[in-house]
């Protein structure tokens, strides 16, 4: 079955990090870009980082740029973000979505998100 | 930045009614505009694409038009799995999403 699994969540106090996963099957991964998008408690959508299939090109929102780095590993089909500076404001389900288009080398179209998972950001 | 901007918040409406929801972007998007589908617990799923694209395996009841500023999402006849938050999200410039619009049954 073609889908992402979004793993790496959980609780941790301000200021900490944490490394969150997402792993596609059933697709051939290396040739889609990828994004992370967060959705906190009662709140609605929000598009975080873009990474194309390279990582030549990198896009973050302005809330998280300079404390999240995205990154992928092609040879195991997996997207990365890893989060510093944690704050509360950061608490929320965070899923991974595929491009729909191949190669896109800006962020567009979400065509495929994993289930999500929960990072708690609390003292 | 472009800003989206969604209405109605909020609607409560029967099984089999027909469901209008408008998003405006603070400047000319073109067409770069999708819909999504966002229920409790669940992913969200993409509707509609480049405004009015209906995305693969999606029913006909769910269609979208516009460009420019002004675009609207429409269910023909909302059938009770219709029931969730739906989103629009421009990708002119990075993306932004709107601030959803829930969709219940009266």
């Amino acid at each position: 079955e073609v889908q992402l699994v979004e793993s790496g969540g959980g609780l941790v106090k301000p200021g900490g990090s944490l490394r969150l996963s997402c792993a596609g099957s059933d697709f051939t991964f290396s040739t889609f870009s990828m994004n992370w998008v967060r959705q906190a408690p009662g709140k609605g959508l929000e598009w975080v980082s873009f990474i194309n299939t390279r990582g030549s090109y990198i896009y973050y929102a302005d809330s998280v740029k300079g404390r999240f780095t995205i990154s992928r590993d092609n040879a195991k089909n997996s997207l990365y973000l890893q989060m510093n500076s944690l704050g509360a404001g950061d608490t929320a389900v965070y899923y991974c979505a595929r491009e729909s288009r191949k190669y896109n080398t800006s962020p567009g179209v979400l065509d495929l998100w994993g289930q999500g998972t929960l990072v708690t950001v609390s003292s | 930045d472009i800003q989206m901007t969604q209405s109605p918040s909020s609607l409560s409406v029967s099984v089999g009614d027909r469901v209008t929801i408008t998003c405006q972007a603070s400047q000319d998007i073109q067409k770069f505009l999708n819909w999504y589908q966002k229920k409790p617990g669940k992913a969200p799923k993409l509707l509609i694409y480049d405004a009015s694209n209906v995305a693969t395996g999606v029913s006909s009841r769910f269609s979208g038009s516009g460009s420019g500023t002004d675009f609207t999402f429409v269910i023909s006849s909302l059938q009770p799995e219709d029931i969730a938050t739906y989103y629009c999200q421009h990708y002119f410039s990075l993306p932004v999403f709107g601030p959803g619009t829930k969709v219940d049954i009266k």
